[in-house]
């Protein structure tokens, strides 16, 4: 049962242009939601987070966006860098022994 | 570099033989997961530790198991092993067991 879904497996954009890359969940006591950065042969970087008692939360040229209403989250990359070509993952927990879940990942590739 | 070390980098066995996988958290951190990615599939979650107790357990194979040292390092031992167990194995760690976890840059595990 996948509880957290990342319904774009890829998503090519041009340097300097927004990357945004969204995640739908489906399991209402998720309260704290991640986004994780992984390039080949590495392992996943934290990104950004966000909690459920925000809408937004901004780092830099990174910023999440929470719909709770909607169960999904969104992260946008401003300007974008051929460095941020990775994949990305969203994750998601439920309490405080919370298991992150994760979705399928997007590989993100920016072009100049 | 995370701080998470995981040894050893690549390991490649036969079926049917017993491994065992090594993670030694961030210093100071308490909780420590364990991952598994398949080829072409997100990050399962396996199992979770907290300072040296099981606190979470995720779809973990019978065959495999797992403990914390009094150290606060986990090792991940994987037995009777079969082609479908070749995937990268991650562990992660986190103060606590919430927010963002920190992940090791994996083991590449190739049955044969």
């Amino acid at each position: 049962d996948q509880q957290v879904k990342q319904n774009s497996p890829s998503l090519s954009v041009q340097e300097g242009r927004i990357s945004i890359l969204n995640c739908d969940y489906t399991n209402s006591m998720f309260d704290y939601f991640l986004w994780y950065k992984k390039y080949p042969a590495e392992g996943p970087t934290f990104l950004i987070s966000i909690s459920s008692i925000k809408d937004k939360n901004e780092d830099g040229r990174f910023t999440v966006f929470l719909n709770k209403s909607a169960k999904h989250l969104s992260l946008h990359i401003v300007p974008s860098q051929p460095g941020d070509s990775a994949v990305y993952f969203c994750a998601a927990q439920t309490d405080s022994w919370g298991k992150l879940q994760f979705g399928a990942g997007t590989q993100v590739v920016v072009t100049p | 570099d995370s701080g998470v070390t995981q040894t050893p980098k690549h390991l490649i066995t036969a079926t049917g033989q017993r491994v065992t996988l090594r993670c030694s958290p961030r210093s100071g951190d308490l909780s420590v997961y364990w991952y598994q990615q398949s080829l072409d599939q997100g990050l399962q979650f396996l199992i979770h530790y907290y300072n040296g107790e099981e606190r979470a357990k995720g779809n973990i194979l019978e065959r495999f198991s797992a403990q914390q040292f009094p150290d606060l390092h986990s090792e991940l031992n994987l037995s009777s092993l079969e082609l479908g167990d070749s995937a990268l194995y991650f562990c992660a760690s986190s103060p606590t067991g919430r927010l963002e976890a920190f992940f090791g840059q994996g083991t590449r595990l190739t049955v044969v």
